[in-house]
């Protein structure tokens, strides 16, 4: 139990398009997802924290309107890279838990990479 | 500021080989600190979560332990395999915030 799903698991983009990735919950329901990005040979960096049916909250120098959050259902939420730059590529992993609760433990997809030309 | 280290940035290491990951963390008001596996272009696998209150946490080969005062955990791996190559994050999830901080990863090659 406790899996979470990546949609898609790698995208190449041309530079200047927006591209959506998708974090699921298969089988349980989600009230809080984490998004995180990674760069090559570096640690996960929170990027925000969505609870279901709430407006998302981004860390300190994370732009919102360039990396839009929803998080509409208990099973999905889903990033947004606006107006994708060579800079953005990047590993990036969603996590999800039950609750907001610090005791809920988090629940890692296997990420997408996204490369932007 | 919450940080969490870890050295070495890459260990490579014969079979069969004892080993031992570092981390450290500034802040002691951690809630658990944990202990990840990535295997390249992968996501993350939890291998050990140790609570605040705990000291250490065992699962097969895998040892890890922690010190709030001295700002440490460690992760011991005994008798080491070429299938334990990856890299190895420790994460402090902190009261404040409710936050996990990675470390940078130590990468471990482990030669047949």
């Amino acid at each position: 139990g406790a899996v979470v799903s990546q949609h898609p698991s790698w995208v190449i983009c041309k530079s200047g398009t927006s591209v959506k990735i998708e974090c699921r919950s298969l089988d349980f329901q989600a009230t809080t997802m984490f998004w995180y990005r990674q760069f090559p040979k570096q640690s996960l960096m929170l990027m925000a924290t969505s609870n279901e049916g709430s407006k998302a909250t981004y860390e300190q120098g994370v732009e919102k309107d360039k990396f839009l959050i929803n998080h509409a259902s208990l099973t999905l939420s889903t990033l947004t890279v606006t107006s994708a730059h060579p800079e953005d590529s990047s590993f990036y992993i969603c996590s999800a838990s039950r609750s907001s609760a610090i005791q809920e433990t988090q629940y890692f997809g296997p990420g997408t990479r996204l490369l932007v030309l | 500021k919450q940080e969490v280290t870890q050295i070495p940035a890459a260990l490579s290491v014969p079979e069969g080989e004892n080993l031992v990951l570092n981390c450290s963390f500034t802040d002691s008001a951690i809630y658990n600190l944990q202990w990840f596996r990535q295997d390249p272009g992968k996501g993350l696998t939890s291998l050990l979560l140790i609570q605040s209150s705990q000291r250490e946490q065992t699962s097969g080969r895998l040892n890890a332990s922690l010190d709030k005062s001295s700002g440490r955990s460690t992760l011991y791996i005994a008798a080491s395999q070429p299938g334990d190559s990856a890299t190895y994050l420790c994460a402090g999830l902190y009261n404040q915030g409710g936050k996990l901080i990675f470390g940078q990863g130590t990468e471990l090659s482990v030669k047949p």
